[in-house]
């Protein structure tokens, strides 16, 4: 069984501020672990990904996660928060076979303050 | 190229009506996977294809809710008949082919709300 949990159903931060969006996961195999991203009225867009490559992954728009198999949590991170940022995040992870299956948390809606 | 796209965008139906909702992945796309966001929850795996065939069906809610993807191209997903608890977004998905360097496309999702 796979799960994940993301702490904060909202998160707010001030423009030009770190970003920091927790996730941890529960995997009984070897996870591969996704960020998703969702802006108002769009899909949902893939941020990044590890795929048990390397632990810190960088992704689009200056993101990046790193993977800390000692504490299960893969955290999304950017140094400096843009107002183009806000938006619904969610963590998903999955296992051998990468897409199939995914199961995501319940999301973060990020709010950035002018 | 064109994403994956999703019909309606948004649906309003009563309890005991029938809706149906269709998904045109991208071309060339044999993967396709329906998941379901009911308000506040996460975003919930119902089933998967590749090409025509069901792949893995275990997400499906209950016998109310029937898949299809005829031809290999495009899925419809139907409620019959739709209960308020049907209420939520739904994703659908598609990827080129299996791998986990195979990344899934997502769809805006369809909005159903059920009175």
């Amino acid at each position: 069984a796979q799960s994940v949990t993301q702490l904060g159903s909202h998160v707010s931060v001030s423009e030009g501020a770190l970003v920091l969006l927790r996730c941890n996961y529960s995997s009984s195999v070897p996870p591969y672990l996704f960020w998703y991203v969702q802006y108002p009225n769009k899909g949902l867009q893939l941020l990044l990904k590890y795929t048990s490559a390397a632990t810190l992954v960088k992704g689009i728009n200056g993101f990046e996660a790193e993977f800390k198999k000692s504490e299960t949590s893969f955290h999304l991170t950017k140094p400096s928060a843009h107002m183009s940022d806000a938006a619904e995040y969610f963590c998903a992870v999955s296992f051998f076979g990468g897409y199939q299956k995914v199961t995501f948390g319940t999301g973060t809606k990020l709010q950035v303050i002018p | 190229e064109a994403g994956v796209t999703q019909f309606p965008s948004h649906s309003v139906i009563e309890k005991g009506q029938t809706v149906t909702l269709r998904c045109d992945p991208i071309s060339g796309h044999d993967n396709l996977y329906w998941y379901r966001r009911v308000m506040g929850k996460e975003i919930k795996f119902l089933l998967h294809f590749v090409k025509e065939s069901k792949q893995d069906e275990s997400g499906m809610p209950n016998n109310r809710f029937l898949a299809e993807r005829t031809g290999g191209t495009y899925s419809t997903l139907k409620v019959q008949p739709a209960e308020l608890e049907d209420s939520g977004v739904y994703f659908c998905a598609s990827s080129q082919s299996k791998g986990l360097n195979t990344e899934a496309f997502f769809g805006q999702g369809t909005r159903l709300t059920v009175v």
